[in-house]
């Protein structure tokens, strides 16, 4: 199994509510990340867990929480978010990127998010 | 930080070969190669780890000049299926562990 599954896949939420993104990965990876992706744009790196922890946060708003409950889970949580947040939420995993190297990343298919 | 593709985008007819470039400023451990479909996740192509190293992967092959801090994804005699955004990705020093950065990407359209 060579999946990372995103729910939901698609998510309209008001600027004052409190919603979650959930991902999912059965490979025994202990790296995950989540990026976002603006239309036509890469995706930009949000949050790195190593070994279900905390490794990177790329000075993300605290509006976005991330979460890793467990090794195969992945949450994001989102608070008052603003409209310019609407993107592709990407969530990827692979083997933990010791040292130097950043090994093959598999990314989930993602949850496009709309603030209204 | 972010490297610089070239072209942003390019149209090919079936058949035809294409060469992406993939710039760096910073100093450059590996470089990655992905492919996005339009509304689907990013798919890994390949990794190249040394300075001057080639890979290949079916009909697309890869070089890496670390030294020049470049590398370029070769397509040739393109499919269809070849259709997509093509991001390099490469690994800068994030402290504790790299990170991945993703370039400008590549547009490529294959037309029949």
């Amino acid at each position: 199994d060579t999946e990372v599954t995103q729910t939901p896949k698609h998510l309209v939420m008001g600027m004052t509510n409190k919603k979650s993104l959930k991902c999912e990965q059965h490979m025994g990876h202990r790296a995950m990340y989540w990026y976002k992706q603006k239309a036509k744009k890469p995706p930009e790196l949000m949050f790195v867990y190593s070994y279900e922890k905390l490794s990177i946060n790329e000075s993300v708003p605290s509006r976005f929480s991330p979460e890793c409950p467990n090794s195969s889970l992945l949450n994001l949580h989102l608070h008052a978010l603003q409209p310019e947040d609407s993107a592709l939420y990407l969530c990827a995993s692979s083997q933990d990127p010791a040292g130097t190297r950043w090994p093959e990343a598999f990314f989930g298919q993602g949850t496009r998010l709309t603030v209204v | 930080q972010q490297p610089v593709q070239s072209p942003q985008a390019v149209i090919l007819r079936e058949g035809e070969d294409a060469v992406i470039n993939c710039s760096s400023s910073k100093a450059l451990y590996s470089v990655h190669w992905y492919r996005q479909k339009h509304g689907e996740a990013p798919v890994f192509l390949m990794i190249l780890l040394k300075g001057g190293e080639q890979k290949g992967h079916e009909k697309i092959s890869a070089s890496f000049n670390e030294k020049k801090q470049q590398s370029s994804l070769y397509l040739t005699a393109s499919q269809l299926s070849y259709s997509g955004t093509y991001f390099c990705g490469t690994e800068i020093s994030g402290g504790a562990t790299n990170k991945l950065i993703f370039g400008t990407g590549t547009l490529l359209a294959v037309q029949p």
